[in-house]
């Protein structure tokens, strides 16, 4: 089954304390990118990777760092996490950057920041 | 910059009824517009989407249709059900990074 994978699923951490959220897909999709989802602002961009090794910032990246090391996985690392980085956050991947490609999604995962 | 704005919510209605959620884009060149629904507890997924002007996309009994001289993409349907109930999302893919430009989501609720 084509599926993104994303875990943990629920995170309640500590300001400051190191996190890695873990995203996967099994389509071969060269294009994946992150997205935090917070009420009235829909969802917005941290960052995308177009390939293995490439990655740049979306319109959030403050905070956040990411890696591409292999083309199926794409994590979400936050060095030092602050209460605003409380959100739901969502992986996605594409089979392209191409305009009319659909974007498959993971289920989220809901981090609260304490 | 490119932009996507959402008729707001939450919206509340009968079996049955008739759907209409508003959505309107502001964008350079010409992209694909698309619907996502989210329903509870889970991640996002196409509903349907538009490639070009003119283009009705339709799914599950959605339809929208793509409309550059309105720069509107509004979703429609003709008898909601209970089980359509979840998160709308309106979206444009930009031609740079491949990034998608969400609306804020409207919230529909469809009571037996």
């Amino acid at each position: 089954e084509a599926q993104v994978t994303q875990n943990p699923r629920y995170l309640i951490t500590v300001t400051g304390k190191k996190l890695t959220v873990t995203c996967s897909q099994n389509m071969n999709h060269e294009y994946m990118s992150w997205y935090r989802q917070d009420p009235g602002l829909g969802l917005r961009q941290i960052y995308y990777s177009m390939n293995v090794e490439v990655t740049d910032k979306g319109d959030v990246p403050e905070g956040y760092k990411v890696s591409r090391k292999e083309k199926r996985n794409f994590p979400l690392i936050l060095e030092s996490p602050s209460p605003n980085q409380t959100s739901l956050y969502f992986c996605a991947s594409r089979n392209s950057d191409r305009l009319n490609t659909e974007a498959f999604f993971g289920q989220g995962t809901r981090l609260t920041v304490v | 910059g490119n932009s996507v704005t959402q008729m707001e919510g939450p919206v509340t209605l009968s079996e049955e009824a008739f759907l209409t959620i508003n959505c309107t884009y502001t964008a350079t060149g010409y992209p694909s517009l698309f619907w996502y629904v989210q329903y509870p507890g889970e991640g996002l997924q196409l509903l349907l989407k538009a490639t070009k002007a003119d283009d009705k996309g339709s799914n599950k009994g959605f339809e929208a249709t793509y409309r550059k001289e309105t720069t509107s993409f509004h979703l429609e349907k003709g008898s909601v059900q209970v089980s359509d109930s979840a998160v709308y999302f309106c979206a444009l893919s930009e031609w740079q990074g491949g990034k998608l430009i969400f609306g804020q989501g409207t919230e529909l609720s469809v009571k037996p």
